[in-house]
């Protein structure tokens, strides 16, 4: 199983429609995480740290569900700035002596006027 | 707080030239900084990961002496593409991650996009 694994997509959303994806990870001990969006050519930035059971931030939610080793991303009321790729990150685990972050390959998002 | 530069945006070269990109953290002292790279449809690729003033760490497959980095200071780090040939053209990220309040996040450069001819 992969560390980090995303649907790459693309997913194709009709602006003001709820879209959510997923990222599985693979280590049980990872203790927090990261969304980031990376538009193109741009570097990647980050979108919400999740680090209990979810993170709410506007039309954006996160929810982490550890029993199946799963986070996802919810996008309410979408609009044509949120067209981007969404990258799943796992940083490290603190004191593990590790300071990768570990990347999904990213789910790739366009919203449609 | 927390930008991270990068020099230059873009760059075109020569196959067998070398190419210097440097990273810099402009309001925070970075410890420890990282060298992405990322090609078309694809996510980032860790590189390599140096701490200021000891050698970088490569990962798997990424040749040392193909990519040299100095991270000699704690705001700048470069990272030299030695011999560039065609399949090295890339965007290369750099991120960096100081001390304290700024030591949990990796603060992302704006990326570098290199076209060797």
């Amino acid at each position: 199983r992969k560390e980090v694994e995303q649907d790459p997509g693309p997913f194709n959303v009709p602006e003001g429609a709820t879209v959510a994806f997923n990222c599985t990870y693979s280590n049980s001990a990872s203790q927090s995480f990261f969304w980031y969006r990376q538009d193109c050519r741009k570097e990647p930035k980050l979108l919400m740290s999740v680090y209990s059971s979810g993170n709410e931030d506007g039309r954006f939610t996160a929810q982490l569900n550890r029993a199946s080793q799963y986070i996802s991303l919810l996008i309410r009321d979408s609009k044509l700035s949120d067209s981007a790729t969404y990258l799943c990150v796992v940083p490290p685990i603190p004191n593990f002596g590790n300071e990768k972050l570990t990347f999904g390959t990213g789910t790739r998002l366009t919203i449609i006027p | 707080g927390a930008v991270v530069s990068q020099h230059p945006s873009w760059v075109i070269c020569k196959s067998g030239t070398s190419v210097k990109i440097e990273c810099r953290s402009l309001d925070f002292q970075a410890t420890t900084m990282f060298w992405y790279r990322q090609f078309p449809k694809q996510s980032l690729m860790l590189m390599a990961t140096s701490n200021e003033g000891s050698k970088a760490t490569y990962e798997q497959g990424v040749e040392k002496d193909k990519f040299l980095i100095n991270h000699a200071s704690l705001t700048l780090s470069t990272l030299t593409v030695t011999s560039a040939h065609p399949e090295d053209s890339s965007f290369y990220i750099c991120s960096a991650r100081g001390s304290g309040a700024f030591s949990y996040e990796q603060y992302f450069g704006p990326g570098t996009r290199l076209t060797v001819t």
